[in-house]
């Protein structure tokens, strides 16, 4: 059972444009959404977090919009730029929960 | 702060051998976790460790897998007598404490079984 789903599997932008990565979730115990950035022969490195008490978390260019009714985030990655070029985890967990569920992820491309 | 040390970073050992691998948390953390990364399932969770104590081990194979934490300063994940199946990312992790606080990946070590 896939209980976090991230879509688009891949996506490719041009450098200075915004990418927008989403994922949704079915667990309605799920209070707990962080995003990872993995470079190749890197482990995930934490990017942006958000609970599910919030409907908008910014930090510089990266910025998690949550809709908690539809079990639905995105993250929005504004000015892209060819370092950002990685892939990106959605996770999930609930209150006091330690286990995070992982979506499949998405593989960004930044075009110069 | 070095981060999550994980040792070796690739390991390659022949089918029915057995494969240690070893994690060294940030000092301080209380919680270690060892995920298995591979391109077909993904992240996935295998155990947990609270202050030395195993908490769940809900995510490992029952038969061959086993992650000890002998001292808040390592955690080793040992496969007996390794399948192709196995060959994977292994990610260990750590953070100080229970859900809603940073979790610190390592490197990982890459494991292929010939």
């Amino acid at each position: 059972q896939q209980q976090v789903r991230q879509s688009p599997q891949s996506l490719t932008v041009w450098e200075g444009e915004t990418a927008i990565l989403n994922c949704s979730y079915e667990n309605s115990a799920f209070d707990y959404f962080p995003w990872y950035q993995q470079f190749p022969g890197e482990g995930p490195a934490l990017l942006i977090a958000i609970r599910s008490v919030s409907d908008k978390k910014e930090d510089g260019r990266f910025t998690i919009f949550f809709n908690k009714r539809e079990k639905k985030l995105s993250l929005h990655i504004t000015d892209s730029q060819p370092g950002d070029s990685a892939t990106y985890f959605c996770a999930a967990s609930g209150t006091g929960n330690y286990k995070y569920v992982f979506g499949a992820g998405t593989r960004l491309k930044v075009i110069a | 702060n070095a981060g999550v040390i994980q040792t070796p970073r690739h390991k390659v050992t022949g089918k029915g051998q057995e494969a240690t691998l070893w994690c060294e948390p940030i000092s301080g953390h209380s919680a270690v976790f060892w995920y298995r990364q591979t391109i077909v399932q993904g992240l996935e969770f295998l155990t947990y460790f609270r202050n030395q104590a195993p908490i769940d081990d809900s995510g490992m194979p029952k038969e061959r897998f086993s992650a000890q934490m002998p001292n808040q300063s390592h955690s080793t994940l040992k496969i007996q007598s390794t399948q192709p199946q196995d060959s994977a990312v292994y990610l260990c992790a750590s953070s100080s404490g229970q859900g809603g606080t940073e979790v610190f990946f390592g490197k990982g070590t890459r494991l292929t079984v010939v």
